[in-house]
């Protein structure tokens, strides 16, 4: 089974505050996604990444960076949090054909 | 840019029957089309997948199918059980870009 871990399933942090997600999957896949996912509007794909220390933007990159120094890791940053930060976040990877996507559990954050 | 729609927001059926979900796409067919599941507060779960050139897949209660004329994927779960209520998610694929999620449909099988 593919196994993909997130760091922490809740989070709570002060605005401003540097923020760091981690993600690991263990299927050796390629590809590595972080979205957000708020109420009313589904997923939204922050950033990901289709080889090591390689990322791309996606849909809202705005106010996160992300480090992807090894295959099987893939990390979030929120360099000063703000508190429209707050909402929940899943990591997921892909082979190579982008044939489906396997999700971690998400981290729920709360900025305050 | 690729839209998706889901039927409908919430839909509630009896345990016992058959439920259908339904999504639809704008643009040119995807490569695959894959369901999901997601239970609250968690991450998506896959659940099937169907290519581009399949009309239809099973796996145990579950049922997919895809009319690339109708741009439409119908998702059925026979004999419906409260524990499989939960939102499902439709997502589309294309060789070599990212994945498009449409907005979930929260299914209550009620006993």
């Amino acid at each position: 089974d593919v196994k993909v871990t997130q760091s922490s399933r809740y989070l709570v942090k002060r605005t401003g505050e540097k923020v760091f997600l981690e993600c690991v999957q263990d299927m050796d896949h390629e590809n590595m996604f972080w979205y957000r996912q708020d109420p009313g509007l589904g997923l939204r794909l922050i950033y990901f990444s289709y080889d090591v220390k390689m990322k791309e933007k996606g849909d809202i990159p705005e106010g996160y960076s992300v480090s992807r120094e090894k295959k099987e890791r893939f990390s979030l940053i929120l360099e000063s949090a703000s508190t429209n930060q707050t909402s929940m976040y899943l990591c997921a990877s892909s082979g190579g054909t982008r044939e489906t996507q396997y999700f971690g559990p998400g981290t729920r954050l709360l900025v305050l | 840019s690729q839209k998706i729609e889901q039927n409908s927001e919430a839909l509630n059926i009896q345990e016992g029957k058959t439920a259908t979900l339904t999504c639809n796409y704008t643009n040119y067919s995807p490569a695959y089309l894959q369901w999901y599941r997601q239970d609250p507060g968690r991450g998506p779960v896959f659940l099937l997948l169907i290519r581009e050139n399949e009309k239809e897949k099973r796996k145990e209660r579950l049922k997919v199918t895809f009319d690339t004329t109708l741009k439409q994927s119908l998702f059925h779960i026979t004999a419906s059980q409260p524990a499989d209520s939960a939102t499902y998610l439709c997502a589309l694929s294309y060789y070599g870009q990212n994945f498009v999620f449409g907005p979930g449909t929260r299914l209550s099988v009620l006993p």
